[in-house]
């Protein structure tokens, strides 16, 4: 199970910080996330993999980053600068056969003053 | 950057009936990188089909994708009450690594 952690409020400017929390081992497996405008459609974000290697939507890479700390089973979102066009759901996920089998239950994220 | 069309936008069916959604590529791609998702309200994708055509665990058998190419279609042969939802497809690829299409509504007609 993924399960998703942060701030439901972020101000404009401001830096969208997430942590997903991996039952069972992070080892493995690749992970990412995507997120949901609402009533829109799914953007993935960013993805990596267990040997390191880290891949990002050109359109956000100037602003993402994502990390990882194997002793705590979690990894991690940072978003800088955002506006209101970052308000959306994000969900973290599990990658495995070029699609993503296990997601969070998702976290709803507005940026407002 | 491959991008994914949907169709229909939303389609009406009747409990039992069949159900046949399009997800159409901008270039040739590899069946091993379409998948397929549903999406009920206020609820996380869930997969459905990947590689075009292998279901996913625990996704009965009414679901069934195909397609190679730039045309892939996934099909529910006997709709359900609870298939009614937004399907999504989505392809693994270069740069974006990871694109979805937008999506097609199922709702009850």
């Amino acid at each position: 199970q993924l399960q998703e952690s942060g701030p439901g409020l972020v101000k404009p400017s401001e830096t969208l910080s997430l942590t997903c929390t991996v039952s069972g081992g992070i080892s493995s497996y690749y992970w990412g996330w995507i997120r949901q405008p609402p009533g829109k459609g799914l953007g993935w974000i960013g993805s990596f993999t267990y040997s390191g290697s880290t891949y990002y939507n050109p359109s956000l890479k100037s602003r993402v980053t994502i990390s990882v700390d194997t002793s705590k089973n979690q990894f991690s979102l940072k978003l800088t600068s955002v506006t209101a066009a970052d308000t959306a759901v994000y969900y973290c996920v599990r990658w495995v056969n070029y699609a993503f089998d296990i997601w969070g239950q998702g976290t709803m994220v507005t940026v407002s003053s | 950057e491959i991008v994914l069309t949907q169709s229909p936008g939303t389609l009406s069916v009747s409990p039992g009936e069949r159900a046949t959604l399009s997800c159409r590529a901008s270039q040739s791609v590899s069946g091993s990188f379409l998948a397929w998702y549903q999406q009920k309200a206020g609820q996380a994708p869930r997969l459905l089909i990947y590689g075009a055509s292998t279901r996913a665990t625990g996704i009965p058998d009414r679901f069934s994708g195909s397609g190679s190419g730039t045309d892939f279609t996934l099909t529910i042969s006997r709709l359900e009450p609870e298939d009614f939802a937004v399907y999504y497809c989505q392809h693994y690829g270069s740069s974006p690594l990871f694109t979805f299409g937008p999506g097609t509504k199922v709702d009850i007609k």
